[in-house]
């Protein structure tokens, strides 16, 4: 099994500054079957990224994802206020599908 | 518009059993894979089962492997989670989820959780 481990386990910064989380993997993701999920709390997660760099539909476009392999990067180009909460990554290479720990963006 | 709807959580004792259901709309339930996704309070997200289209198909984590079985009515629209023999660490939301391009793909929708509490 893949295990995925993310880092910052949190990251205070402010609205308008610059994110970037990173997750990589124990071992290569297979075709970069790498997404990224956003979950505010007592919500449901909600899909940013998928193939590790392709954005859902609707996700604005100061999200970016990129990297291959073993290592991956979400970045946010500008933090918004609602850009603040937990962000998961998840590898779907296999048919079940691990997430990493997470990412909790905070307001600084 | 897709939408999933998750029910049957509930307090349970330990040991105890508790089948949760998804009843979905706004698309062709019987065309896509779907999983069920837990999380613990506090803690993060946790693939638990998942379920082929057809429902030929079944795949489990390993903590739950011989106490939970997943399944789907496609004549219902609907897909299921029986948990038996339950225990304090099974505690969490659960969420179903679904699979925009089959069983090896990421989830695009998912519901809104319902939370299963083992406890005495």
């Amino acid at each position: 099994e893949i295990v995925l481990t993310q880092s910052p386990a949190t990251l205070s910064l402010s609205p308008g500054e610059r994110a970037t989380l990173s997750c990589g993997a124990s071992q290569s993701v297979s075709s970069n079957y790498l997404a990224w999920y956003q979950q505010k709390a007592g919500l449901a997660p909600r899909l940013l990224i998928y193939d590790a760099s392709s954005r859902a539909t609707g996700i604005p476009d100061r999200f970016s994802g990129s990297g291959s392999g073993t290592d991956f990067t979400l970045t946010i180009s500008r933090l918004e206020p609602e850009d603040f909460a937990v962000y998961y990554c998840q590898q779907y290479g296999s048919s079940t599908g691990t997430f990493g720990q997470g990412t909790k963006v905070e307001i600084k | 518009e897709v939408q999933l709807l998750e029910s049957g959580g509930a307090l349970v004792q330990p040991g105890g059993s508790l089948r949760l259901s998804c009843a979905a709309s706004g698309f062709t339930f019987n065309t896509y894979a779907m999983s069920w996704v837990r999380q613990a309070p506090g803690k993060g997200l946790e693939w638990v089962s998942g379920i082929s289209d057809s429902g030929g198909s079944t795949y489990y984590t390993d903590s739950v492997k011989g106490r939970f079985t997943i399944s789907r009515d496609n004549s219902k629209n609907t897909l299921y989670l029986q948990m038996n023999s339950l225990r304090a660490d099974d505690t969490a939301g659960y969420y179903c989820a679904r699979r925009l391009y089959g069983v090896y793909s990421f989830f695009d929708s998912w519901g809104q959780g319902t939370l299963v509490t083992v406890s005495s």
